[in-house]
């Protein structure tokens, strides 16, 4: 089946250093990448859309110079939060639509996501 | 706009119990629906998803959803509650295809012995 995975799954940072965060499809080329954004015990909050090669699309109140993000192939696509401070610790979350190549239908599927942590 | 709502953010049942949990949703376009299930510190695993073919919809682990556009709702029920189904779960929306998901609030399911 279609895994997306994501790296790394849990990392603590000091205020103001930048953390990127990875999201790959192992298994089929996703051509469509979401990056959510989930506070403890809230629901996910869409942060953006990447399609591959070009810019991303972000959500209303979303900061995109403080998330950088980048969907350079169909297999990756990062997060990077830029000067990270403790209010950004969160639980990330990303998303990938794509066609499997084994089944070649088209599949949605989540990462297990990255916890983030600013001291 | 698209939106969801769940009624209840905890819900608690006794192992064997019906499980039902309520979700509605607002969209000005056919929707896609989903349910879906996370376990403490884990991603997103899909349950079902309704898009637009047979309104009653099974998925994995004895769940299924139906759709029923006259109460614009997507609840999910399962006969029998088992522990292993303690988690949240989220109900979701979207635009027909575009995989853009909007996340209903969540609830938490608790199951007791």
């Amino acid at each position: 089946g279609a895994v997306v995975s994501q790296h790394p799954s849990w990392v603590i940072c000091k205020s103001g250093t930048s953390v990127k965060i990875e999201c790959r499809s192992l298994d089929f080329q996703a051509t469509t990448m979401f990056w959510y954004r989930q506070f403890p015990k809230q629901s996910l909050m869409l942060m953006a859309t990447s399609n591959e090669g070009s810019k991303a699309t972000y959500e209303q109140g979303v900061e995109k110079d403080k998330f950088l993000i980048n969907h350079a192939s169909l297999t990756l696509s990062t997060l990077t939060v830029t000067s990270a401070h403790p209010e950004d610790s969160s639980f990330y979350i990303c998303s990938a639509y794509g066609q499997g190549k084994i089944s070649g239908a088209n599949v949605l599927t989540f990462g297990a996501g990255s916890r983030l942590t600013v001291l | 706009a698209q939106s969801v709502t769940q009624l209840g953010s905890h819900v608690s049942v006794s192992e064997g119990a019906l499980v039902l949990l309520r979700c509605n949703y607002s969209s000005s376009v056919p929707p896609y629906l989903f349910w879906y299930v996370q376990y403490p510190n884990q991603g997103l695993q899909l349950l079902l998803k309704y898009t637009s073919a047979a309104t009653l919809v099974k998925g994995i682990n004895g769940f299924e959803a139906e759709f029923k556009k006259s109460e614009t709702s997507f609840h999910l029920t399962k006969p029998s509650a088992h522990m292993s189904d303690a988690a949240e779960y989220f109900c979701a929306v979207s635009e027909g295809a575009t995989n853009k998901l909007i996340f209903g609030t969540g609830t938490l399911l608790a199951v007791q012995p």
